[in-house]
């Protein structure tokens, strides 16, 4: 079965720039979740979607990211305009949504966003 | 102060030797505790969720002490393979399939020499 993927794997972008993250959770695994890590810092939550809905952003960081998820299957993470330090490794994770004990969130590889 | 506390390390030991690590934890509300590990470059993997009672998994024994909100892992018969960085990792929500948040310590890392 596939794991989480996510696209691209590096990204570098002028100050300024838009760019935008995109995550393919595992089938059928509806909560989807960003995660970031600058560097020298720990793995950060950024925000929760359950479908289609989100369920926790707080996390983001400010309203120059924009996370969508529609139909409920992959999810984007816009980033407009992309300043220096949103620089370091997008991390997207699913998990399934059933069941009374702990659904073990899987991570993808990460995007590896640049702003220079 | 940092919600999760760890040592970042490095832990550099033999192989065979055996290592702990160890966290902290400052949210009371806590309800779950894992330990991942994380190769080089790579993403975080699930190694072991910790309880009260204390698990085992092999080489590895986790320990949670709610009390003191300190979680420890201990790896024994160190082997080369297990070269990476662990992090320690809380989560605020109740059990439930409604997803959980997770917050990361920076991780610590280990290297395992011949």
């Amino acid at each position: 079965e596939a794991g989480v993927t996510q696209f691209p794997s590096h990204s570098v972008i002028e100050k300024g720039q838009t760019v935008t993250l995109r995550c393919d959770p595992i089938s059928g695994h509806d909560n989807l979740y960003w995660y970031r890590r600058v560097m020298g810092k720990e793995i950060k939550f950024l925000l929760h979607f359950v479908k289609e809905s989100k369920q926790d952003e707080s996390g983001m960081p400010n309203n120059r990211f924009l996370a969508e998820r529609t139909g409920g299957t992959y999810s984007t993470l816009k980033v407009q305009p992309a300043e220096l330090e949103d620089s370091g490794v997008y991390f997207c994770a699913s998990s399934l949504l059933a069941g009374s004990s702990y659904n073990e969130q899987f991570f993808g590889p990460g995007t590896r966003l640049t702003v220079l | 102060r940092k919600e999760v506390e760890q040592d970042p390390g490095p832990f550099n030991v033999p192989e065979g030797a055996t290592v702990a690590f160890n966290c902290t934890y400052s949210n009371s509300a806590s309800q779950s505790f894992f330990w991942y590990r994380q190769d080089c470059r790579k993403e975080p993997k699930l190694l072991m969720s910790v309880y009260s009672s204390g698990n085992e998994d092999g080489r590895f024994t986790a320990q949670l002490n709610r009390a003191s909100q300190y979680i420890s892992l201990l790896i024994r018969d160190s082997k080369l393979s297990d070269s990476a960085t662990y992090l320690c990792v809380v989560s605020p929500s109740i059990l439930t399939g409604g997803g959980n948040k997770l917050t990361f310590g920076t991780g610590t890392q280990l290297k395992v020499e011949l």
